[in-house]
């Protein structure tokens, strides 16, 4: 079962509002991440946990906050978004093997921010 | 520095045309992997095959074939007898062998026309 389930699909959120994204897989993967993509734009690394700890912060401002509960898990907290960030949130998981493993994705969050 | 690009933007062909999307890499490592992702409008990104800097024989799977060549740092990617279900984004990846990030090539929006 290839699956990386993303909550919610789309999310509208104000300036001032807190929210979480989640990700959920149940393939076993210990390196999961997460990606911003902006439309007609490839997807850009933000986060990587690797065995439930950072190890990868590509310079992501701090109003995005990942957290990484269990291996199975991972969350990304956003508070005091700008409309800028409005895009769509990719997570992935897949073996922490270096690069020579797939990411399997899920379907994104499109977050709006007003 | 590590570099994917992908030259093609957009390409339309009519069904049953077969359609090649082009990957050019470069790199530095001498072990890296290549990934080839597909992007529909639902915004999941699909993978679709990786490849090792060591094996450079070609692959097919069904309507799909990857002709990976060192010697020109090209990793493209041919559709025979495309199919309206083929209309999608597809991105070309480059990933180190020691590290969890992918580098994707800016895209191509590939449409096919009944």
């Amino acid at each position: 079962d290839t699956e990386v389930t993303q909550t919610p699909k789309h999310l509208v959120m104000g300036m001032t509002n807190k929210k979480s994204l989640k990700c959920e897989q149940h393939m076993g993967h210990r390196a999961m991440y997460w990606y911003k993509q902006k439309a007609k734009k490839p997807p850009e690394l933000m986060f990587v946990y690797s065995y439930e700890k950072l190890s990868i912060n590509e310079s992501v401002p701090s109003r995005f906050s990942p957290e990484c509960p269990n291996s199975s898990l991972l969350n990304l907290h956003l508070h005091a978004l700008q409309p800028e960030d409005s895009a769509l949130y990719l997570c992935a998981s897949s073996h922490p093997l270096g690069g020579n493993t797939e990411a399997f994705f899920g379907q994104g969050t499109r977050l709006t921010v007003v | 520095a590590q570099k994917v690009t992908q030259a093609q933007t957009e390409i339309s062909v009519v069904e049953k045309e077969d359609v090649t999307l082009d990957c050019v890499y470069e790199t530095r490592d001498t072990t890296y992997y290549l990934f080839w992702y597909k992007q529909p409008p639902s915004g999941e990104l699909v993978f679709l095959i990786r490849r090792n800097s060591f094996d450079e024989q070609n692959e097919i799977s069904g309507r799909y074939s990857w002709n990976f060549q060192k010697s020109t740092s090209s990793f493209n990617f041919t559709i025979t007898a495309s199919q309206v279900v083929d209309s999608a984004v597809y991105f070309c990846a480059l990933s180190e062998a020691l590290g969890d990030k992918l580098i994707f090539g800016t895209g191509t929006r590939l449409q096919v026309f009944p």
